[in-house]
C-alpha cells in the first residue's frame, strides 16, 4: 500500500486564512520530506523541504512541520491567497532508496 | 518554469497508434523519471534513468518502451496502448540519483487520451 497519504482529500479555505495541509507516511526511515503545489494544467511544483533532523522550516508564507514520533508531517500557508489553488502533494525519500513516494494529494480551494 | 519542457502538452491517439512524448531538461541534471498521473492517485513511477542508462522499470507493461539518449532527452514510445492508460504523463529530473535533498524537478506533463 502506500507510504504516504493525506488526511483530507479536499480543504476550502477563505481568502486571508491560514491553511493546513497534513500528511501521514508509514516509512520511519524516511529522511526527507518535500511539499509538491500541483496546478491545474502544470506539473508538480517544489514548494518546501525539510530533512528529518528537524521538526519546523520556513519558507515564504509556509512552514513545513515534521512530527516523526507519530509520522505526521503537515504544511502551513499564511494568508492564503486565490492564487494557493491547487492540488498539494507530500512525497518523502528514505535512505538508501532512490525515489519518492508521493500521496495522493490534497485539493485546496480558496474562497473569496 | 521548472526548466523541464514536454511534448506534446495534449495527445490523442487510437488504440492501434504509435506516439511518443519527449522531455527534455535545461537544468544539467543526471536523472531523469517518467510518471504516470491518474485521477485521485498518487504518482506512479514508472522509469528512472540516470546517465541515460535505466535504473528501474516499475512493473510497467512492454506498450511503454523509454529512451534516454542523452542526459538532456527522455522519450516515452508508446504502442497499442488501452483506453486505461489515458492519464497525465509527467517527465521529471534531478541533479543524481539517490542524493538527500536532491529535489525532482517536473515538466507540465503530457495529457494522454486513448480512445
Amino acid at each position: 500500500g502506500e507510504s504516504v497519504g493525506l488526511h483530507l482529500p479536499t480543504l476550502s479555505v477563505q481568502e486571508g486564512d491560514n491553511s493546513i495541509i497534513n500528511c501521514a507516511y508509514s516509512n520511519s526511515a524516511s529522511d526527507y520530506f518535500i511539499w509538491y503545489k500541483q496546478e491545474s494544467g502544470k506539473g508538480p511544483q517544489f514548494i518546501i523541504d525539510i530533512r528529518s533532523n528537524m521538526d519546523k522550516r520556513q519558507g515564504q508564507r509556509v512552514t513545513v512541520l515534521l512530527n516523526k514520533t507519530v509520522k505526521h508531517l503537515s504544511l502551513q500557508i499564511a494568508a492564503t491567497q486565490p492564487g494557493d489553488s491547487a492540488v498539494y502533494f507530500c512525497a518523502e525519500w528514505a535512505r538508501g532508496d532512490y525515489k519518492l513516494s508521493f500521496g495522493a494529494g490534497t485539493t485546496v480551494t480558496v474562497r473569496a | 518554469e521548472t526548466g523541464v519542457t514536454q511534448t506534446p502538452r495534449h495527445l490523442v491517439m487510437g488504440m492501434t497508434n504509435k506516439k511518443s512524448l519527449k522531455c527534455e531538461q535545461h537544468l544539467g541534471h543526471n536523472a531523469m523519471y517518467w510518471y504516470k498521473q491518474s485521477a485521485k492517485k498518487p504518482l506512479e513511477l514508472m522509469f528512472v534513468y540516470s546517465l541515460e542508462e535505466r535504473v528501474e522499470n516499475n512493473s510497467v507493461p512492454s506498450r511503454f518502451s523509454p529512451e534516454c539518449p542523452n542526459s538532456s532527452h527522455l522519450f516515452l514510445h508508446l504502442h497499442t496502448l488501452q483506453p486505461e492508460d489515458s492519464a497525465l504523463y509527467l517527465c521529471a529530473s534531478s541533479q543524481e540519483l539517490a542524493h538527500l535533498t536532491d529535489t525532482q524537478y517536473f515538466g507540465p506533463g503530457t495529457r494522454l487520451t486513448v480512445l
